[in-house]
């Protein structure tokens, strides 16, 4: 397993800013994922974060509004930028340890007022 | 492509009394499937996971799931409830294929509560 964490835990921002999302993990893993769980919702993978490339979008997620950094094996920041009500979600980061599970943060519960 | 769908958004059961989740998968390919827990404000954590080996799952706390392909179905049982068991469960479903490494699908996730 895994543990991992994030920060902040939670946070309430101004529509038209942009919050980063840190999440750090304490071991060493290849692959690296970010999901959105809006209110209510289920978990909608936003992208994966393989370190040493570029971050693969899922369908509907642009790189200019989620930018990831993945700058070594156990850290990957998500940007969410210029924020409006709809971005409030819980953001949660994973990691793949075996060839079959992935292992979930905390989760930063963010609200855009 | 795959997808999960969970058969009910709601299950309320009395303390003691048995638990079943319905869960329905579509994979194009050999699935991974597994159960997640999520209780109030907490993490998702993983209940159990289906890879291929012995279709029937055991994971912690108690509960268990059984692979059935015939049926497309990987439904989460529990013998007997514990107000503890109050929380959303999803299931997850990994396709084995070279393009989609990883990829989960969560389904849409099942409210469990406990009555006393």
């Amino acid at each position: 397993s895994a543990v991992i964490s994030q920060k902040p835990s939670r946070d309430i921002c101004q529509r038209g800013t942009s919050l980063t999302i840190q999440c750090q993990v304490d071991s060493q893993v290849t692959m690296m994922f970010w999901y959105r769980q809006q209110p209510g919702q289920s978990l909608t993978l936003i992208a994966t974060a393989n370190q040493g490339s570029e971050a693969t979008y899922e369908s509907g997620f642009v790189i200019d509004k989620f930018p990831i950094s993945r700058p070594n094996l156990t850290f990957s920041t998500l940007t969410v930028s210029n924020m409006s009500p709809e971005d409030s979600s819980i953001y949660l980061c994973s990691v793949g340890v075996s060839g079959d599970e992935q292992y979930f943060g905390p989760g930063t519960r963010l609200t855009v007022t | 492509a795959q997808s999960v769908t969970q058969l009910d958004s709601h299950v309320s059961v009395s303390e003691g009394t048995p638990v079943l989740l319905r869960c329905n998968y579509s994979s194009s390919y050999s699935p991974s499937l597994f159960w997640y827990v999520q209780h109030p404000n907490k993490g998702l954590q993983l209940l159990l996971k289906y890879t291929s080996a012995a279709t029937l799952v055991k994971g912690i706390n108690g509960f268990e799931a059984e692979f059935k392909k015939s049926e497309t179905s990987f439904h989460l049982t529990k013998p007997s409830a514990h107000m503890s068991d109050a929380a959303e469960y999803f299931c997850v479903v990994r396709s084995n294929s070279g393009g989609s490494n990883y990829k989960l699908t969560f389904g849409k996730g099942t409210l469990l509560t406990v009555n006393p």
